[in-house]
């Protein structure tokens, strides 16, 4: 068990709705990574928030956006769902903002738009 | 043309026998090179992590990094039904880029009894 808690563990949904994924860091770690994985595509980077404050950002789509609340949860809202979002998307939490090395996943929650 | 190219297998072996995964990239700046394993419903899990070039052992794993070549592999001696898992390569310019680790879309490795 990594210590990072995500739910739901699945989710189906319809095109055009719209969803909220959660994530727990493990305790200590205040850096929390969204990832998204697909066949074809492998794991993508979406963004980083590190105590609260968005670190950085990588390929996420603007109907895409995330937050980290002052417990350090992150939740990530996907918006207008489309056919193609359909993903597992992983978070990771660290306890730097700059530890590429020590990154803990949690089991990721499978999105299925319908 | 991706930066990162990984074989996706499967890769099936009986059990006992000496594994090899690999990478290669395009990118020459990489610097820091990981290799995840990805059980089945789990997030991944870091395996190995090394710097530059050369080797780095680890129990039954020893990682390989050839950077004249842009070759990356994972050895597994003795292979057990347990290292049955997806393996990720995964590569970043420098420290303080986490948010830059660039994927292998992952290799399917089946060992077998």
């Amino acid at each position: 068990d990594s210590g990072v808690t995500q739910t739901p563990k699945h989710l189906i949904t319809a095109t055009g709705q719209r969803v909220t994924l959660r994530c727990s860091p493990r305790s200590g770690d205040l850096s929390v990574y969204w990832y998204q994985q697909s066949l074809d595509q492998g794991l993508q980077f979406l963004i980083q928030y590190y105590n609260g404050e968005e670190r950085a950002k990588g390929n996420i789509l603007e109907r895409f956006s995330a937050q980290q609340f002052p417990d350090l949860h992150s939740e990530l809202n996907l918006s207008s769902l489309e056919l193609g979002d359909s993903a597992l998307y992983f978070c990771a939490s660290g306890k730097s903002p700059v530890d590429n090395e020590k990154l803990f996943f949690g089991s990721g929650t499978q999105l299925s738009v319908l | 043309q991706k930066e990162v190219e990984q074989d996706p297998g499967p890769l099936s072996v009986p059990e006992g026998a000496i594994v090899s995964l690999n990478c290669t990239y395009s990118n020459s700046a990489f610097q820091y090179f990981m290799w995840y394993r990805q059980y089945s419903r789990k997030g991944p899990e870091l395996l190995m992590y090394t710097y530059s070039s050369g080797n780095k052992e680890d129990g039954r794993f020893t990682a390989q990094v050839d950077k004249s070549s842009k070759y990356i592999s994972l050895f597994i001696r003795d292979s057990q039904p347990s290292d049955s898992a997806t393996y990720l390569c995964a590569m970043s310019v420098g420290t303080g880029t986490a948010s830059k680790l660039t994927f292998g879309t992952g290799t399917r490795l089946q060992v077998t009894l």
